[in-house]
């Protein structure tokens, strides 16, 4: 099916660890991005890379490192992690100039 | 960051119940996009506007792209239980980043059958 996938669903760590979430999408679009979405639902951009350069980067601890090894793939690698990082990471792309968002699963992330 | 004002928070209505949310922004927006997310998945689009006036449906859903295209308006006709979800409205504004879009804050729908 083509979609927009995420690795792992649940995630579930200790406090200073060092976590990765990988995504990936077959769509054919340029441009990816990661979302957090709180407990209040509200969703945050975080990063987004179009053709694998770095195009958003809002204010977002230095701790997450987004990487892009190709276009179709987005990582995001979570450094030390804190208890304010519990949430749920959502993975997008749209096609290059475009609006149109496309979401993959999510990831719940519970740092203990 | 910058957020659409999405409102009602929350609705509860009675199955088959017409169902109107909207959101508005203080910038003009040149994107409506309506999205659904289900209880433990990614949101999922709905539909998008793209010209002021635009009137969009998508089966028992019509959005509207607002005359002043500083708002939009969702409406879901006849609803059913599975309409149940937390409803987001998001846009592009017309100056800034060509790629982020600004969201609102979610519409909790629950309908009782």
């Amino acid at each position: 099916d083509t979609a927009v996938s995420q690795t792992p669903k649940y995630l579930v760590t200790q406090m200073g660890n060092d976590k990765s979430i990988k995504c990936e999408q077959n769509l054919g679009h340029d441009t990816m991005y990661w979302y957090k979405q709180d407990s209040k639902k509200f969703l945050k951009i975080m990063f987004s890379y179009n053709n694998k350069e770095l195009i958003i980067n809002e204010t977002v601890p230095n701790r997450f490192s987004p990487k892009s090894p190709d276009k179709a793939h987005l990582n995001l690698h979570i450094n030390s992690l804190e208890l304010g990082d519990s949430a749920v990471y959502f993975c997008a792309s749209s096609r290059d100039g475009g609006n149109e968002q496309f979401f993959g699963p999510g990831t719940r992330l519970t740092v203990l | 960051g910058q957020q659409l004002n999405q409102s009602p928070q929350s609705m509860f209505i009675q199955e088959g119940e017409d169902v109107s949310m909207n959101c508005t922004s203080s910038s003009i927006f040149n994107t409506w996009l309506w999205y659904k997310q289900d209880p433990g998945e990614g949101p999922v689009l709905l539909i998008a506007l793209y010209k002021a006036g635009e009137l969009t449906s998508n089966g028992r859903l019509t959005a509207q792209f607002g005359i002043t295209r500083k708002d939009s308006f969702l409406n879901i006709s006849a609803s059913i239980p599975s309409d149940v979800g937390i409803y987001f409205c998001a846009g592009q504004p017309n100056a800034g980043n060509n790629r982020k879009l600004i969201w609102g804050l979610g519409t909790s729908l629950a309908v009782n059958p």
